[in-house]
């Protein structure tokens, strides 16, 4: 079974600071997707980053893919109220003989005025 | 149209009562995905279809029973539920077929919080 670690789960900082979630698997996955989910919604996706080591910039986002395809971070900078939310990795890769999106665990972020 | 509309948004049933939930798609994908989720937890996946066929069936409990009736309409008909399967019912879609390495874009609908009394 292909897990996928975040962490931190909770990350509670003050407006206009940096942050780093990190999203760690032992497993290759052919891609992997960032999503955003705000209380009451699904999840919206941000970014998906497909070649090892690939860094994608979105505004104050920024995404890396790990070189080996297990890993994949995203840093905040300057964080602002609108960016709490849960914060989900997911993999595509196979399982079961079928190719799935499989999500992390999950960072939950708060980010006070 | 770039929405996934699900139906209703909340949702209250006793364990003896069959309701349903909807969702519904017109951007053309051809793979919908059903998802629970509890509090504070990630989706988990619990059926896929593609092409209007169930693909993926994660081991569900059979009270649990979808259904697409076309290409733009999912359904999850509900029978007999327990207490522990209150959660928030997300409802996507995609463009492909959910059979290859996929690296689809996944459209979520803002879900249908259900609680089973």
């Amino acid at each position: 079974t292909q897990l996928l670690e975040q962490s931190p789960q909770f990350l509670s900082i003050q407006e206009g600071e940096n942050l780093t979630v990190y999203c760690n698997s032992s497993s290759v996955f052919s891609s992997l997707q960032w999503y955003r989910q705000e209380p009451g919604e699904g999840p919206v996706l941000l970014v998906t980053v497909v070649t090892g080591g690939e860094v994608k910039k979105l505004k104050r986002l920024t995404f890396q893919f790990g070189d080996a395809r297990k890993d994949s971070s995203l840093h905040i900078t300057a964080a602002q109220t609108g960016d709490t939310g849960l914060y989900l990795c997911a993999g595509a890769g196979r399982e079961d003989s079928s190719y799935k999106l499989i999500f992390g665990s999950g960072t939950r972020l708060l980010v006070r005025p | 149209d770039t929405e996934v509309t699900q139906t209703p948004k909340h949702l209250v049933m006793g364990m003896t009562n069959k309701k349903s939930l909807k969702c519904e798609q017109h951007m053309g994908h051809r793979a919908m995905y059903w998802y629970k989720q509890k509090a504070k937890k990630p989706p988990e996946l619990m059926f896929v279809y593609s092409y209007e066929k169930l693909s993926i069936n994660e081991s569900v409990p059979s009270r649990f029973s979808p259904e697409c009736p076309n290409s733009s309409l999912l359904n999850l008909h509900l029978h007999a539920l327990q207490p522990e399967d209150s959660a928030l019912y997300l409802c996507a879609s995609s463009q492909g077929a959910a059979v290859y390495p996929t690296n689809e874009k996944l459209f979520f609908g803002s879900g249908t919080q259900l609680s089973v009394l």
